[in-house]
């Protein structure tokens, strides 16, 4: 089974803060996204990688970054944390091809206060 | 613009009962929808997969339908139980457009009672 892990459930960080979210997966997957998940919102891209070094922004790129030094890991960067970030980060991989599934990690649950 | 709407938004059911969830898309080039299963505070996990030419799809007690003419797709649950309780999120995968090709649904949050 693939495995996605995200290093922490739950986080509690201040306004200003910088914030390092990490994800790994131990499938050798290309493929490593990340989304937020809010209320009645569904979840929405923030960024996602298609290779080592390599990102492209999603749908809501703003207020973060990342970084992707190694295959299997990916790290989501909160460059200074707004109550507005307080969210579920949610990590997910896939492997090439179409019908590759989708393997999510269990979530960090983020509180900026 | 890409949509996936699911309806209902919730559902209160009772333990052994069946229920159907709703998926409409309109998501183009269509490549695959699929199920997840999303426990209180975890990632999501997948159910099943459908393509294009795929009618149904079962796992256990759920079973998927799609039809690719009216972009529409329905989750069905059989004799529910309390462990079915979990948000159910219908995503749909455009061909093409590489590796952000996903379109989420806000999800149906299913509570079974005892």
């Amino acid at each position: 089974d693939v495995k996605v892990t995200q290093s922490s459930r739950y986080l509690v960080k201040r306004t200003g803060e910088k914030v390092f979210l990490e994800c790994v997966q131990d499938m050798d997957h290309e493929n490593m996204f990340w989304y937020r998940q809010d209320p009645g919102l569904g979840l929405r891209l923030i960024y996602f990688s298609y290779d080592v070094k390599m990102k492209e922004k999603g749908d809501i790129p703003e207020g973060y970054s990342v970084s992707r030094e190694k295959k299997e890991r990916f790290s989501l960067i909160l460059e200074s944390a707004s109550t507005n970030q307080t969210s579920m980060y949610l990590c997910a991989s896939r492997g090439s091809g179409q019908t590759y599934g989708y393997t999510f990690g269990s979530g960090t649950r983020l509180t900026v206060v | 613009k890409n949509q996936v709407e699911q309806s209902p938004q919730s559902l209160i059911i009772l333990e052994g009962k069946n229920c159907t969830l709703q998926c409409n898309y309109t998501v183009s080039p269509f490549s695959n929808l699929r199920w997840y299963k999303q426990d209180t505070g975890r990632g999501p996990v997948s159910l099943t997969i459908m393509t294009f030419s795929e009618n149904t799809k079962s796992n256990g007690r759920y079973t998927a339908t799609l039809d690719a003419d009216t972009k529409q797709s329905s989750l069905h649950i059989t004799a529910s139980q309390l462990s079915d309780s979990a948000s159910y999120i219908c995503v749909v995968s455009a061909k093409d457009t590489g590796r952000r090709a996903l379109t989420f649904g806000s999800g149906t949050r299913l509570q079974v009672q005892p």
